[in-house]
């Protein structure tokens, strides 16, 4: 495998569920990024982890959403009690800290969540 | 905040060179410019990067002047399949946290 895995890529939840998010970066890479991206606008930053630490995270991050990336390889992203307006392509991205000067990473597919 | 700026839209036609303009006022000195390409219902694609003058793919070229203050992605011959929506980014502040904008929709027609 040499990109990044998200499963799963499509999920239809009903309002108030919870959901959660997988995914897989490229092996070598400490950096891992979630975004939320919906139609007709640019992806937009949700957390970033080095390695298994949460170093930043978006003000778009609502306490119903959170994530892990527990043993600095996989990470998760759940979101509790989905709400209509959770709908969007949710995006993982990886990248290595030795690209340290440039914004180079690698997105995987994307989950498409659906609240109805 | 660190900002590019970039058209939101444009057309051409199939074979034509298509050259994106992206500006970023406020670079700082060690950064890089990434462009990204993204299709329906896909993650965006990295495509290239650059740091000053010219960089060659074989996807696209890159043009960076002396100043630094914009860049131009250039796409040689366009054919339908590059119809997709095209990143500027430079990193935000002391982050290198990829960060979009709106990107420039590209549509190429027969």
């Amino acid at each position: 495998d040499t990109g990044v895995s998200q499963n799963p890529r499509h999920k239809i939840t009903k309002r108030g569920q919870n959901v959660t998010f997988r995914c897989d970066p490229i092996s070598e890479h400490n950096r891992l990024y979630w975004y939320r991206q919906t139609l007709g606008q640019g992806p937009e930053f949700l957390t970033y982890f080095q390695n298994e630490a949460q170093l930043e995270k978006s003000r778009l991050l609502s306490d119903r959403f959170s994530a892990e990336r527990p043993k600095g390889s996989f990470s998760t992203l759940e979101i509790q009690r989905t709400e209509q307006g959770d709908s969007a392509m949710y995006l993982c991205a990886s990248s290595s800290s030795r690209t340290a000067s440039s914004t180079e990473a690698f997105f995987g597919q994307g989950t498409r969540l659906t609240v109805v | 905040l660190a900002k590019t700026t970039q058209p939101i839209s444009m057309d051409s036609y199939e074979g034509q060179e298509v050259n994106i303009t992206c500006s970023h006022n406020n670079i700082a000195t060690n950064d890089y410019i990434t462009w990204y390409q993204q299709f329906p219902s896909q993650g965006p694609r990295f495509i290239i990067q650059g740091y000053k003058t010219k960089v060659t793919n074989e996807v696209a070229s890159l043009f960076i002047p002396a100043d630094r203050k914009s860049s131009t992605l250039s796409l040689p011959r366009v054919s339908l399949s590059d119809t997709a929506v095209y990143y500027c980014l430079k990193p935000r502040g002391g982050s290198y946290i990829p960060t979009f904008g709106r990107g420039t929709s590209l549509i190429v027609h027969p």
